[in-house]
């Protein structure tokens, strides 16, 4: 899987936009990419992937320039709740290999 | 969408013991599950690879002997801690791929936070 880097850490208010980058120079065609939310004591939970452009869900967007080395994870109006590590991925491989965990960005969201 | 259920979600032990941890895909099946270490403050560490009907694949550095762990059919996998010591103590995570998923996506169990006394 490609290596990816992320800030360690990121602080926010209640009610600001919160955008968190991860570089992943080495991308290969079919890799996709995947942000995980993981709260303290519990598993990482899937909030967005995608391919290129942009993307949006319910809970954030993702935007993917051109050149497919870089993504941003935007999250809308961050409450309190939104305090967690943030985890980018990226692979294309099939259901038989594990994902590889990077170290994540600790969003702390202050009232 | 897809579950995994993790259990137990938090367990006590006596230095000595061995500690039994269930994974289970709710909804779909996984011929392949993967067993997470997560330290504080620290990201999940890959321990092994549990595939249905064969040996688990472990990564280097963890004990075999140590970390048990059986696939006996496509929803359950299960890691038994054998001997553990205080060192052990841990958050072990669980994590299944819907058979034939191209993508990133997976999903995991709740986690079970291992003490040992």
């Amino acid at each position: 899987l490609a290596k990816t880097t992320q800030p360690i850490s990121m602080d926010s208010y209640e009610g600001q936009e919160v955008n968190i980058t991860c570089s992943h120079n080495n991308i290969a065609t079919n890799d996709y990419i995947t942000w995980y939310q993981q709260f303290p004591s519990q598993g990482p939970r899937f909030i967005i992937q995608g391919y290129k452009t942009k993307v949006t869900n319910e809970v954030a967007s993702l935007f993917i320039p051109a050149d497919r080395k870089s993504s941003t994870l935007s999250l809308p109006r961050v409450s309190l709740s939104d305090t967690a590590v943030y985890y980018c991925l990226v692979g294309g491989d099939t259901g038989r290999r594990a994902l590889t965990f990077g170290s994540g960005t600790r969003l702390q969201v202050q009232p | 969408g897809a579950v995994v259920s993790q259990h137990p979600s938090r367990v006590i032990c006596k230095s000595g013991t061995s500690v039994k941890i269930e994974c289970r895909s709710l909804d779909f099946q996984a011929t392949t599950m993967f067993w997470y270490r997560q330290f504080p403050k620290q990201s999940l560490m890959l321990m092994a690879t549990s595939n249905e009907g064969s040996k688990a694949t472990y990564e280097q550095g963890v004990e075999k002997d140590k970390f048990l762990i059986n696939h006996a059919s496509l929803t359950l996998s299960t890691l038994t801690v054998t001997s553990a010591h205080p060192e052990d103590s841990s958050f072990y995570i669980c994590s299944a791929r819907p058979l034939g998923a191209t993508n990133t996506e997976a999903f995991f169990g709740q986690g079970t936070r291992l003490t040992v006394v």
